[in-house]
């Protein structure tokens, strides 16, 4: 089945203990993205990659940081959470091949809920 | 201002009835429109996508943009229980590295 796996899926941490957040896919595609959600504001990017090796920051990334070492994976590292940082998290994909059109085809994760106390 | 605005409800309707949902957006540079639905726990997933203006047509859902107006709207006819969720609107100039989101508009169809 084709899909995006977060991991974990809920998470409670204290401020300043590192943490990563797992992402990983099995449709071979090329862009990845974090996205965190929170009330009233919506999806909002926080990096994004393009391939291997290549990021790029979204519009919220202070406080993050992302590798993408394998095609495949993205995981999200929160060095030093902190409180604000409490959201639902999204990894999504998409296939560069079919142009612009396909790009806009997100398939996202099933999202990563994180409680920082 | 957000430059995707999307009223967030929440919208209670029942069984049956047709459903319109908007958003408005201020770049005029966006010419790829999707709407995306999201049920309770899960991720976004896509239900519409359109390119510049007009409608598409997709069995009981009605993606409709008009870019003269920078107003977007999907209609869903005879809703049903299972259309419950939070639906996306979302655009792009180009490529998912700009795309954006509505802020999700919560939908409940009661039976």
């Amino acid at each position: 089945e084709a899909q995006v796996t977060q991991n974990p899926r809920y998470l409670i941490t204290v401020t300043g203990k590192k943490l990563t957040v797992t992402c990983s896919q099995n449709m071979n595609h090329e862009y990845m993205s974090w996205y965190r959600q929170d009330p009233g504001l919506g999806l909002r990017q926080i990096y994004y990659s393009m391939n291997v090796e290549v990021t790029d920051k979204g519009d919220v990334p202070e406080g993050y940081k992302v590798s993408r070492k394998e095609k495949r994976n993205f995981p999200l590292i929160l060095e030093s959470p902190s409180p604000n940082q409490t959201s639902l998290y999204f990894c999504a994909s998409s296939f560069r091949g079919a142009g612009a059109a396909g790009a806009n085809v997100l398939t996202f994760g099933a999202g990563s809920r994180l409680t920082v106390l | 201002q957000k430059e995707v605005e999307q009223d967030p409800g929440p919208l209670s309707v029942p069984e049956g009835a047709i459903v319109s949902l908007n958003c408005t957006y201020s770049n005029s540079a966006f010419q790829y429109f999707m709407w995306y639905r999201q049920y309770s726990r899960k991720g976004p997933e896509l239900l519409m996508y359109t390119y510049s203006s007009g409608n598409k047509e997709d069995g009981r859902f009605t993606a409709q943009v008009d870019k003269s107006s920078k107003y977007i709207s999907l209609f869903i006819r005879d809703s049903q229980p299972s259309d419950s969720a939070t639906y996306l609107c979302a655009t792009s100039s180009g490529s998912a590295r700009q795309l954006t989101f509505g802020s999700g508009t919560q939908l409940t169809v009661l039976p």
